[in-house]
């Protein structure tokens, strides 16, 4: 079963600008999850998905959003991007149900560089 | 809210030590523990779970038992090699309605040498 992937794997933007970050689940798995991973803050969540509605956010601007379509694929929005948004993305996905429903397998991330 | 507080890295071992990577955490009700792993330019993988007091998780060599009197689960392997090599990191999952949000330690890098 193929893994978590993510596109694109490296983005440069500039200040200002805005970005899209997409990600496919593992096939069959209807929650996607959002973490920003930096070095001074570390892995931190921004927002889950399933069923096409976002179920939890955490504590991040509204500059920061996402979507869910009906295939389960998931897109973040990343708009008016600041220096300080510079990150790995990272999305990851769980099954709905059965024994390993509380566990996320995450994609390889996207990186973001904000000049 | 929840928290989660690993050792401070890096940890430098030489091929075949025994390896201990401390996590503690802070949470109410009984969260689900997870260590994950991450090597250089990827994401990360999960390593191994435990979801309630005393139970055991293994895989590849690491273990890890969830401590509910200690609040801990703390990472061990008794022999570690050169490909173990990586930053790990210590999570907790408290299940509230079905969310599945992750609190993450700040990570703790491995480096061994051979």
């Amino acid at each position: 079963k193929a893994g978590v992937t993510q596109t694109p794997r490296y983005l440069i933007k500039t200040r200002g600008q805005q970005v899209t970050l997409s990600c496919s689940p593992i096939s069959g798995h209807r929650s996607v999850s959002w973490y920003q991973q930096t070095p001074g803050q570390g892995l931190q969540f921004l927002f889950e998905y399933f069923s096409e509605t976002q179920r939890n956010k955490g504590n991040f601007p509204g500059r920061f959003s996402g979507r869910q379509f009906s295939n389960s694929r998931s897109e973040m929005n990343v708009s008016t991007l600041e220096l300080g948004d510079s990150a790995l993305y990272l999305c990851a996905s769980s099954p709905m149900d059965g024994p390993s429903s509380y566990e996320q397998y995450f994609g390889p991330g996207t990186r973001l560089t904000v000049t | 809210g929840n928290s989660v507080t690993q050792m401070e890295g890096p940890v430098t071992l030489s091929e075949e030590a025994f390896l201990t990577i401390n996590c503690t955490y802070t949470a109410t009700g009984y969260p689900s523990l997870f260590w994950y792993v991450q090597y250089p330019g990827e994401g990360l993988q999960l390593l191994l779970k435990a979801t309630k007091a005393d139970d055991k998780g293994s895989n590849k060599g690491f273990e890890a038992t969830y401590r509910k009197e200690t609040t801990s689960f703390h990472l061990e392997k008794g022999s570690v090699q050169v490909s173990d090599s990586a930053v790990y990191f210590c999570a907790l999952r408290r299940y509230h309605e079905g969310r599945r949000a992750l609190t993450f330690g700040s990570g703790t890098r491995l480096q061994v040498q051979p």
